[in-house]
């Protein structure tokens, strides 16, 4: 079964900063990682998917992949005390059945 | 608004109680997903439905049950439960789609069904 190991944290930064989110993964064969970001009481929701090699840019977000070594991180560019959350790293299944990192939690400070 | 509806938001049952919860969207998906999540951890899978069929049971005991009568419901019947699977139970649902690249990743999640056994 695909696994992927991630720092529970908490991850604190202070607002303004880059946030910098890790995961490494086992399975050599996995093609694509998926980030998803929960609030607390709320339900997990999509922010990031990346499937190639390098990096992928949307908004403050960035994807970085890097096959070779194992581990998928999601950098967030000047942090807002809004990006306060758990953020969950999984790797693509083959139905679509994720199966979920443990999360880091990261507090941004204002 | 979330597209994913689940019912009841709370449900509190004792051991020997038979309860359902229920999820429903309508955006066409063709895969919807069951999750469990307890406090501080990750969501768990439970169970997969790909074109109303069972396609993943992450060996899930039989006190719960699953149903998906039709592609826009998800039904999962509890029975015989144990205060430990007190959680959160998630319901999710995706495109349909084979692959880790395929859109079957991206799942809208609902709201959830909080679970107390007592």
């Amino acid at each position: 079964q695909k696994e992927v190991e991630q720092n529970s944290g908490p991850l604190s930064v202070p607002e303004g900063a880059i946030a910098s989110l890790n995961c490494t993964y086992s399975d050599r064969g996995s093609q694509s990682f998926f980030w998803y970001r929960q609030y607390s009481g709320k339900s997990p929701e999509l922010i990031m998917s990346i499937y190639s090699n390098g990096d992928k840019e949307d908004g403050r977000f960035t994807a970085q992949l890097n096959k070779a070594s194992q581990y998928v991180s999601l950098l967030i560019r000047d942090s807002q005390p809004s990006d306060s959350a758990t953020y969950l790293c999984a790797p693509g299944g083959s139905q679509g059945n994720l199966i979920f990192g443990k999360g880091t939690k990261l507090s941004v400070k204002p | 608004d979330t597209e994913v509806t689940q019912t009841p938001k709370h449900l509190v049952m004792g051991m020997t109680n038979k309860k359902s919860l229920k999820c429903e969207q309508h955006m066409g998906h063709r895969a919807m997903y069951w999750y469990k999540q307890k406090a501080k951890k990750p969501p768990e899978l439970m169970f997969v439905y790909s074109y109303e069929k069972l396609s993943i049971n992450e060996s899930v005991p039989s006190r719960f049950s699953p149903e998906c009568p039709n592609s826009s419901l998800l039904n999962l019947h509890l029975h015989a439960l144990q205060p430990e699977d007190s959680a959160l139970y998630l319901c999710a649902s995706s495109q349909d789609g084979a692959g880790p690249l395929s859109g079957a990743n991206v799942l809208t999640f609902g709201a959830g069904s909080r679970l107390t056994v007592l």
